[in-house]
């Protein structure tokens, strides 16, 4: 199985603030990774799939980059909708793996 | 526009089975695997395993191997997820969501409306 880390699990940061989040994969999973976005008492979102490419809809201020193993979410200038908890997962192979969560919290 | 709706909450006790359906509209049901994640309260996200609506094939996490079965009835465009020996460690929301196919990457876009299952005696 394809195990993904995700760093940090939780993080601060002000309005306005730019924030990035980090991802690596066991093994080489070219770009098959997506970043979802999950609000309390809701289901995830997906914000970028293919590890650079933005959903329809969603803000620029979303962009993801990496290959391979490495892999990076960053949200420039944060906006109090976007303090919630971000996930990445691999589609490369079955079973699907997911990270362990980065909360983003209001400092 | 593409809706997947899930069965309400469920309420079990330990040893019993659970069968959660969700039904897809707004798109081609064969066209697009569904998946089924899971989420524990205050946890991640877990995934289970998926179906190809289309051949009925399955594959399913190694750890749920023998307790999860996935369905799925094309006449009614609904698929459906049933766990059985149920513990309360399976307390948790469960989700069905379909994955699309991009040209280099394929991904999940949408999500049904979550079914919160409680084990408990």
């Amino acid at each position: 199985d394809i195990q993904m880390t995700q760093t940090p699990s939780s993080l601060s940061a002000c309005v306005g603030d730019r924030v990035t989040i980090t991802c690596r994969a066991s093994q080489n999973i070219n770009t098959y990774l997506n970043w979802y976005q999950q609000k309390p008492g809701k289901a995830p979102s997906l914000l970028i799939y293919a590890a650079s490419t933005l959903q329809s809809g969603v803000p620029s201020r979303f962009s993801g980059s990496g290959s391979g193993t490495d892999f990076t979410l960053t949200i420039t200038s944060l906006q109090p909708e976007d303090f919630v908890t971000y996930y990445c997962q691999q589609s490369y192979s079955t079973p699907r793996t997911f990270g362990q969560g980065t909360k983003v919290e209001i400092k | 526009q593409v809706q997947l709706v899930q069965s309400g909450a469920e309420m079990k006790k330990p040893g019993a089975s659970v069968k959660v359906s969700c039904k897809a509209s707004g798109y081609t049901f064969t066209g697009y695997f569904v998946h089924w994640v899971r989420q524990a309260p205050g946890q991640g996200l877990e995934w289970m395993g998926r179906i190809n609506p289309n051949s009925g094939d399955t594959n399913y996490a190694q750890k749920l191997q023998g307790r999860v079965t996935m369905t799925r009835d094309s006449s009614v465009n609904t698929a459906y997820m049933e766990l059985s020996s149920l513990r309360s460690d399976d307390t948790a929301i469960y989700y069905c969501a379909r994955e699309r196919d991009f040209s280099t990457s394929r991904a999940i876009d949408y999500w049904g409306q979550g079914t919160l299952v409680t084990v408990s005696s």
